[in-house]
């Protein structure tokens, strides 16, 4: 089994601010995990992707992650918020065996503020 | 490379109406998979289909069904729309942990 807890529904920032969106997840084999981001009306734009490589890994648009397999962990981090940041963020867990089937956190909110 | 297809973008059903939302993937994937989405809960699993031949239920099967017609097109299918099916359907595939996604159909059941 497992399962993804994305540990804020929301998250506020100032424009300039570092981002902090937190994710666990639990996995009964070595998992992929994604970060994707939504823009309102949107599809599903990958961020990043971890795989069992570098445990940080670097995104788009200056967003990365650092897989923490002690703490089951794979939070994402930006260090300066833009505006167009402003979107859902969804964690998703795939495992690496298996059914591969991904399970979706249910998605962080991210707003920026000028 | 178009990747995954999925139509229609958008749909108005009465309660009642059937429908079927069509996905195709051009990537050779084994897997494909049904999500709806709905505010505050996330992607949630409808059925998937490991391989061609075979479909599984997700997390909310009720009044789904599906069809894998052969490796490349998964779907689904609302035999009689009700109110709470109203949601935007993400069509996805894989292969060995890569996920691809379609646009996603708004759905709306009056």
């Amino acid at each position: 089994a497992q399962s993804v807890t994305q540990l804020d529904s929301h998250v506020s920032v100032s424009e300039g601010t570092p981002v902090l969106l937190r994710c666990n997840y639990s996995s009964s084999y070595s998992p992929s995990l994604f970060w994707y981001v939504q823009h309102p009306n949107k599809g599903l734009q990958l961020l990043l992707k971890y795989t069992s490589a570098a445990t940080l890994v670097k995104g788009i648009n200056g967003f990365e992650a650092e897989f923490k397999k002690s703490e089951t962990s794979f939070h994402l981090t930006k260090p300066s918020a833009h505006m167009s940041d402003a979107a859902e963020y969804f964690c998703v867990v795939s495992p690496a065996g298996g059914s591969y089937i991904p399970t979706f956190g249910r998605g962080t909110s991210l707003i920026v503020h000028p | 490379n178009a990747g995954v297809t999925q139509t229609p973008k958008f749909q108005v059903l009465k309660t009642g109406q059937s429908m079927t939302l069509q996905c195709a993937q051009d990537m050779n994937h084994n897997s494909m998979y049904w999500y709806r989405q709905d505010p505050g809960m996330g992607l949630r699993l409808i059925y998937y289909s490991a391989s061609e031949g075979t479909t599984d239920k997700g997390e909310v099967p009720n009044g789904y069904n599906v069809s894998r017609l052969n490796k490349r097109e998964f779907s689904l299918r609302l035999e009689s729309a009700a109110p709470s099916q109203t949601s935007v359907y993400f069509c996805a595939s894989s292969q060995t942990g890569w996920i691809h996604f379609g646009n996603g159909t708004r759905l709306t059941v009056t």
